[in-house]
């Protein structure tokens, strides 16, 4: 069945530590996404890929960095730089003009 | 740029009784489209229902059914007959449908958290 995998489910960290979580998919969707979801706060674009090699910012890209360098993948990183990490993360691919697919999302807590 | 207003943090219904979540959004563009995105406590993100800008019927989906006023900018989701497993944030979300818009995915609301009553 094709879809999206994010690994691992929940993740833990220490404060300052960089992290990356992986997204990964099987839909031979051009676009990708990341969003970080905070209770009260809904789904805010971290980054975005339309085409492999190629990446933009989102409206809360501070303290984050992506790769694009396969179509099927595009792993985020949360960086020390990034003041308030812990959050609940999600991955998206799409065609043009077409809903949204989801990964089952990570769970990251930094202390 | 924009932005998708969902008004009701929470809302409840009673088990086979019809509510009403409501979403209005604001946009300069005439082409687009809109979404409800159903979250239960699983957090998987799961798409109950889409209309396009430039339809003018309703969107359906069995028990789910959009009322989409245009001029008004509003995009409510109409559910029949509550069940149980209807419980969850459910989300309204815009995309543009212009080339190259759309290009950052989907704006969405803050999200409305749904509770049956039995």
């Amino acid at each position: 069945d094709g879809g999206i995998t994010q690994s691992p489910k929940y993740l833990f960290r220490k404060e300052g530590q960089n992290v990356t979580l992986s997204c990964e998919q099987n839909l031979n969707h051009d676009a990708m996404y990341w969003y970080r979801q905070d209770p009260g706060q809904g789904l805010r674009l971290i980054y975005y890929s339309q085409i492999v090699n190629d990446f933009q910012k989102g409206d809360i890209a501070e303290g984050y960095s992506v790769s694009r360098e396969k179509k099927e993948s595009f792993p985020l990183t949360v960086t020390s730089a990034q003041k308030n990490p812990t959050a609940f993360y999600l991955c998206a691919s799409s065609r043009p003009g077409s809903p949204l697919h989801f990964g089952n999302g990570t769970r990251l807590t930094v202390t | 740029a924009q932005t998708v207003t969902q008004s009701q943090p929470e809302m409840s219904v009673q088990e086979a009784e019809t509510v009403t979540l409501s979403c209005t959004y604001d946009t300069s563009e005439s082409d687009y489209y809109l979404f409800w995105y159903k979250q239960p406590p699983s957090r998987q993100m799961i798409l109950v229902i889409r209309q396009e800008a430039y339809k003018q019927q309703n969107a359906t989906e069995n028990r789910f059914s959009v009322n989409f006023q245009k001029a008004a900018k509003s995009f409510s989701l109409k559910i029949s007959d509550s069940q149980l497993g209807d419980a969850a944030m459910y989300f309204c979300a815009y995309r543009s449908a212009f080339l190259g818009g759309g290009a950052d995915g989907l704006t969405f609301g803050k999200g409305t958290h749904l509770i049956i009553q039995p």
